[in-house]
């Protein structure tokens, strides 16, 4: 099976603008979740979708957006980009609603670089 | 959220060195997860970790759970330079990880 992919793996922008990341998660998994790290925050969780749905939504401002597709994929936006969204965001899939204690299967992330 | 602190931060040794690394809460854990980051990849699930006083064993990384479940311990024997990474404990809290903010291993040769 391929594990989590997520695109695309770096990424600069410019104060202001805004991107959109994309995950496609393990074939048959259903739940999303996506995480900001950072090397003062570390791994900070922002939302989790499963069938569509936001089960969760983290402690990060209205900015931070995200949406799951009827195959499982999902995007996360960021608008107004600022410096401090300079991170690695990553994505994790699994397959049940038993999030607790299901495995979460991460992505190798994508590196924004804000300027 | 429930807070969980890992220590030390930075662990650089020697290859063939045994290092212990340690995540404790104030509160107790349902359940504990380690995961491995290494440089370039996401986080890669070791363990789960759910009844108070449970060891469990993987080749040479020995995982243990505090009796009253709020501290958990990673013990790696004979250290390799394949285990440098990051290492993780997280615990699951309304469909959301709740991750520590790391040790930091570096073994080398």
């Amino acid at each position: 099976k391929a594990g989590v992919t997520q695109t695309p793996r770096y990424l600069i922008k410019t104060r202001g603008q805004q991107v959109t990341l994309s995950c496609s998660p393990i074939s048959g998994h259903r739940s999303v979740s996506w995480y900001q790290q950072t090397p003062g925050q570390g791994l900070q969780f922002l939302f989790e979708y499963f069938s569509e749905t936001q089960r969760n939504k983290g402690n990060f401002p209205g900015r931070f957006s995200g949406r799951q597709f009827s195959n499982s994929r999902s995007e996360m936006n960021v608008s107004t980009l600022e410096l401090g969204d300079s991170a690695l965001y990553l994505c994790a899939s699994s397959s049940t609603t038993a999030f607790d204690t299901d495995t979460q299967y991460f992505g190798p992330g994508t590196r924004l670089t804000v300027l | 959220t429930q807070l969980l602190e890992q220590s030390p931060q930075f662990l650089s040794i020697q290859e063939g060195e045994n290092l212990t690394v340690y995540c404790n809460s104030s509160s107790v854990f349902s359940s504990l997860q380690w995961y491995r980051q290494e440089p370039g990849e996401g986080p890669v699930l070791l363990v789960t970790v759910v009844t108070g006083g449970e060891v469990k064993k993987l080749k040479r990384l020995t995982f243990q759970f505090g009796d009253a479940r709020k501290d958990s311990s990673l013990h790696i024997t004979a250290a390799q330079p394949g285990d440098t990474g990051l290492y993780l404990c997280a615990t699951p809290s309304g469909y959301a990880l709740n991750f520590g903010k790391g040790t930091s291993l570096l073994v080398t040769p």
